[in-house]
């Protein structure tokens, strides 16, 4: 089957800019998540759909980001303004249920690296 | 609100070395554990489970058994490869958002 798949590859842009990141999960997948990984830390959850509605976006900064899930399949997240602390690997995964992969596992996209100067 | 610590890396070995690395997590209730792994360049694949107390993950030569009394959940391997070189990531959930630890980069050296 093919995987997650994430676009751009890589972004840089100036502090204040705006950028979005584009993801397609895996057919069939209900569930999609959106991760930021800091260099040299763990993933952290910044919001997760089931089909398209919000099920999780307490991690989210609001005030700047925002990600949108329109037809139950892709979904993009945006960064308006961003900040030199956005530098990061943005990852979607997805799942088959919204059981967090108690039974049904994660499968993660390659992963948009973004750098914000 | 649950946490997952790992060893603090990185971890150089040699070929054929045996490999330990650390995980113990802190959470309400009764978490499933994973461990991720994520080979340069690309994204994190899930390398084993367990869903609960004394289960054994298992995958590719490397093993992690759940144990509730010292909450850990350690990753080991016999004897790692050059292609092992990665970095892993112990996670847990109990019904909670997926959490991640820190991860550890492992290098194995011929």
């Amino acid at each position: 089957e093919a995987g997650v798949a994430q676009s751009p590859r890589y972004k840089i842009i100036e502090k204040r800019q705006s950028v979005a990141f584009w993801c397609n999960p895996i057919s069939g997948h209900a569930t999609l998540y959106w991760y930021q990984q800091i260099l040299g830390q763990g993933p952290k959850l910044l919001i997760q759909f089931q089909n398209n509605g919000v099920v999780d976006d307490s991690q989210l900064p609001k005030d700047r980001f925002s990600a949108e899930r329109l037809k139950g399949v892709d979904s993009t997240l945006k960064i308006q303004p961003a900040k030199l602390e956005d530098s990061a690997v943005y990852l979607c995964a997805s799942s088959l249920n919204p059981d967090r992969g108690k039974n049904s596992p994660l499968h993660f996209g390659n992963g948009t690296r973004l750098t914000v100067t | 609100g649950d946490s997952v610590t790992q060893m603090e890396g990185p971890v150089t070995l040699s070929e054929e070395a045996f490999l330990t690395i650390n995980c113990t997590y802190t959470a309400t209730g009764y978490p499933s554990l994973f461990w991720y792994v994520q080979y340069p360049g690309e994204g994190l694949q899930l390398l084993l489970k367990a869903t609960k107390a004394d289960d054994k993950g298992s995958n590719k030569g490397f093993e992690a058994t759940y144990r509730k009394e010292t909450t850990s959940f350690h990753l080991e391997k016999g004897s790692v490869q050059v292609s092992d070189s990665a970095v892993y990531f112990c996670a847990g959930t109990s019904g909670s958002r997926l959490t991640f630890g820190e991860g550890t980069q492992l290098t194995v050296n011929p």
